[in-house]
C-alpha cells in the first residue's frame, strides 16, 4: 500500500475557526491532491500540487487554500470552516505517469458545527 | 471541460451473477485515462483497473473487466462471478493527459445479494 497519512482522521470544530488537515506521503510521488468526498457529488477536487510551493485549483477551492513547503507533505487549510464544509477529506497522490492511478489516504471526517 | 457520468445511483445483483456498472464520460482531449475505484463501507479507496485512451484491448484485471467504447465514450465496468465482498460503492474517474487532475462521477452503490 501507498503510504499516505492523513491527519487528523477525525475532527469536530465550531464555525468560523480556522482548520487545517495534514497529508503525508512517503513515496516521493510529485503530485498530490485534496478532494472532498459528499453524498450525492461524488469525489470533487478542491487543490492539487505538482510540487513543492507549486499549487493548483481544482473545482471546489472556494474557502480552501494549500500549501507544499516539502514533497512529503501537503496542507489543506479552511480559514473560517462553515458548516458547508462539513466533509469527509481525502488526499492522494500520483506519480504523474499517464497510467498511474491516484492513491488515497484513509480520509479526515470533519464536522462544522 | 471533462466531465464523469454515472447514471446508477444504486444497483442489486444475485451473487456468483455478472454486473455491469455504467460510466459514460466526456472530454475534448484524444489522450485520457480512465479509472475505476472500489469504496466499502470501511471508507478507503481502492483502485481496481486503469484503461488507456488509446490502448485498443479492452483492460481486465482478475474478476473485473472494462468494456471501452471510444466512440461512445463510454468506459463500463464488469465485474464478474459477484461475491457477498463486492458490495460497496464504485467510482469512475478520468484524467486528461494534458493535465494532472483527475476527475471523478458521482458513483454506484452495488449490493450483492446471498
Amino acid at each position: 500500500d501507498a503510504g499516505i497519512t492523513q491527519s487528523p482522521r477525525h475532527k469536530v470544530t465550531e464555525t468560523g475557526t480556522p482548520v487545517t488537515l495534514r497529508c503525508h506521503q512517503t513515496e516521493n510521488h510529485r503530485y498530490m491532491y485534496w478532494y472532498r468526498q459528499d453524498p450525492g457529488h461524488g469525489l470533487r477536487l478542491i487543490h492539487y500540487s505538482y510540487g513543492v510551493k507549486d499549487t493548483d485549483k481544482g473545482e471546489v477551492s472556494d474557502g480552501y487554500s494549500v500549501s507544499r513547503s516539502k514533497t512529503e507533505d501537503f496542507l489543506l487549510t479552511l480559514e473560517s470552516a462553515t458548516s458547508s464544509q462539513t466533509s469527509v477529506y481525502f488526499c492522494a497522490i500520483s506519480s504523474g505517469d499517464r497510467d498511474s492511478p491516484l492513491h488515497f489516504g484513509n480520509g479526515t471526517r470533519l464536522t462544522v458545527t | 471541460a471533462q466531465k464523469i457520468t454515472q447514471t446508477q445511483p444504486g444497483m442489486f445483483v444475485q451473487e456468483k451473477e455478472a454486473v455491469t456498472l455504467d460510466c459514460t464520460y466526456d472530454t475534448s482531449d484524444q489522450s485520457y485515462g480512465l479509472f475505476w475505484y472500489k469504496q466499502p463501507s470501511s471508507g478507503e479507496m481502492i483502485f481496481l483497473i486503469y484503461q488507456g485512451s488509446y490502448d485498443e484491448q479492452n483492460a481486465t484485471e482478475g474478476r473485473y473487466s472494462l468494456n471501452f467504447q471510444k466512440a461512445r465514450k463510454s468506459a463500463n465496468l464488469v465485474i464478474s462471478a459477484s461475491q457477498l465482498g463486492d458490495s460497496a460503492m464504485y467510482f469512475c474517474a478520468m484524467r486528461e493527459l494534458g493535465t494532472y487532475k483527475y476527475i471523478f462521477g458521482t458513483g454506484t452503490r452495488l449490493k450483492v445479494l446471498a
